[in-house]
């Protein structure tokens, strides 16, 4: 089975710009979230899709958005960029609608300048 | 808030044994998972722990006190791969499925 799958797996970007990341979950998952990664914060949660519905948002700015399509695969989207921004942003599908164990992407690196 | 502590790093010879604890400051959770991160990788599940005691995987046990707000995991006969950041996590219960890590901890294994 293949696993998490992530694009692009790098990209820089200038403030001001946005930014749509790709997330194809493992077939038949159904729950997919999303994580920025940083050196200083670790692993912060942004939000949860299951059957395109976004059920849990974590405490990050309006800009940062997703959505989750009938295939399972998810995108988000960041806007208006800010240098704080750049991080290492992982998606992570579950089977189920409260399974503990995640299967993680290995990561968008987005960097702004 | 929901919060959860571990030491930022720490350092073990080859074949010894190493504890990773993890407080946590958060209630009404499904249970405790513990991930390994290799640098430039992407975070692996390793264990859960839904209810109090000890699970036991090969070389890895993970364990969890709800009553003490703790948990541990142990990695038994320590190999030099084994040296990684390894995050614990909360499942919270939210109606949905949300996931709180602690900050990591970084083990070094040392010859």
């Amino acid at each position: 089975k293949a696993g998490v799958t992530q694009t692009p797996r790098y990209l820089i970007k200038t403030r001001g710009q946005q930014v749509t990341l790709s997330c194809s979950p493992i077939s038949g998952h159904r729950s997919v979230s999303w994580y920025q990664q940083t050196p200083g914060q670790g692993l912060q949660f942004l939000f949860e899709y299951f059957s395109e519905t976004q059920r849990n948002k974590g405490n990050f700015p309006g800009r940062f958005s997703g959505r989750q399509f009938s295939n399972s695969r998810s995108e988000m989207n960041v806007s208006t960029l800010e240098l704080g921004d750049s991080a290492l942003y992982l998606c992570a599908s579950s089977p189920g609608q409260s399974s503990y164990e995640q299967y993680f992407g290995p990561g968008t690196r987005l960097t702004v300048t | 808030g929901q919060s959860l502590e571990q030491p930022s790093e720490v350092t073990a010879v080859e074949g010894a044994i190493v504890q990773i604890n993890c407080t946590y400051q958060t209630s009404g959770f499904y249970g405790l998972s513990w991930y390994q991160q290799h640098d430039g990788g992407a975070p692996t599940f390793l264990s859960y722990n839904a209810l109090d005691g000890l699970e036991e995987t090969g070389r890895f046990s993970s364990f969890l006190s709800r009553s003490d707000s703790y948990g541990y995991l142990l990695l038994q006969e320590l190999q030099m791969k084994d040296s990684a950041s390894y995050f614990c996590a909360v499942s919270l219960d939210t109606g949905g499925f949300k996931t709180i890590f602690g900050a990591g901890t970084r083990l070094f294994v040392k010859a």
